[in-house]
C-alpha cells in the first residue's frame, strides 16, 4: 500500500537549533515529493519539491531513494518557523493527487 | 497575487441537511481538488476534478458527496444528508497544470459544523 510517515506529532527546538522533520515514504514508481506549510491560522502553502532542489526559507530535502526518505532540515530554527509541516508525495501511478502525511508541528522557543 | 477563496470560512448545519461549499480557483487554472481534514487527523483527498469532470476521487468521496464547476468559475462541493462525522475542515486547491508538474494552491477552508 502507498503510505508517507511522519513520526513526529511535535517537534520542539530552540531558537538556533538544527531541525530535522522526518518523512518516510511507500509507494511503487517514482513519486514526486513535497513539503506543504501551514502557518497559524494561514493556508496550506507549499514549501518546497525535491524536483527543484531548492532551499527555501533555509528548508532543504533530499530525496533519498534507498531509505525512501525525504526529511525536512534546516540548520538554524527561527522562531517564525513555528508551524505544521506536511509531507506529501505525488505519484505517477495509481492517485493522481497530493497525498499528505500526518504532519509535524514544529514550535521554536525563544 | 490570486489566491483561491473559499465561503463560507464556518458553516453550522443541523444532521441531514445539505450544504454546499463554495470554492473561487485562481482563474486560469485546469485542475481542481477537494481536501478534508478532521480535527486532529490527516489531511485527506477528496476528489480531483479536470476538465469538467472527476477525473479521480477516494473512498471517502461516496454518493453523498457531489461536486460541480456550474459557471466557469466557481468549484462546488455538495454534501447531502450530513452526517455527525461531516465535521471537519475542507480544503479546495487548483493548480495550473497537473500537480505533478505544478503547484497545488490551497484556500483557506471552511469549517464545517454538523450538530
Amino acid at each position: 500500500a502507498q503510505r508517507v510517515t511522519q513520526p513526529e506529532k511535535l517537534l520542539s527546538v530552540f531558537k538556533g537549533a538544527p531541525v530535522e522533520l522526518k518523512c518516510n515514504y511507500s509507494y511503487s514508481g517514482s513519486p514526486e515529493l513535497f513539503w506543504y506549510v501551514q502557518y497559524s491560522r494561514q493556508r496550506l502553502q507549499l514549501l518546497l519539491r525535491h524536483i527543484s532542489r531548492e532551499s527555501i526559507k533555509g528548508f532543504t530535502a533530499d530525496l533519498n531513494k534507498g531509505e525512501t526518505s525525504f526529511h525536512l532540515k534546516k540548520p538554524f530554527a527561527q522562531e517564525e518557523d513555528s508551524a505544521m509541516y506536511y509531507c506529501a508525495p505525488w505519484a505517477d501511478t495509481g492517485r493522481r493527487a497530493l497525498t499528505f502525511g500526518s504532519g509535524t508541528r514544529l514550535q521554536v522557543q525563544p | 497575487e490570486p489566491e483561491v477563496t473559499q465561503t463560507p470560512s464556518h458553516q453550522v448545519t443541523q444532521m441531514g441537511q445539505e450544504v454546499i461549499l463554495r470554492c473561487v480557483p485562481i482563474s486560469n487554472h485546469l485542475y481542481f481538488y477537494w481536501y478534508r481534514q478532521i480535527l486532529g487527523q490527516k489531511v485527506e483527498f477528496l476528489v480531483s476534478f479536470y476538465n469538467n469532470e472527476i477525473s479521480e476521487k477516494s473512498e471517502i468521496f461516496d454518493d453523498q458527496f457531489s461536486v460541480e464547476r456550474p459557471d466557469g468559475s466557481n468549484f462546488t462541493l455538495k454534501i447531502r444528508s450530513t452526517k455527525l462525522e461531516d465535521s471537519a475542515m475542507y480544503f479546495c486547491a487548483s493548480s495550473s497544470l497537473d500537480g505533478a508538474v505544478a503547484e497545488a494552491f490551497f484556500g483557506q477552508g471552511t469549517r464545517l459544523t454538523v450538530v
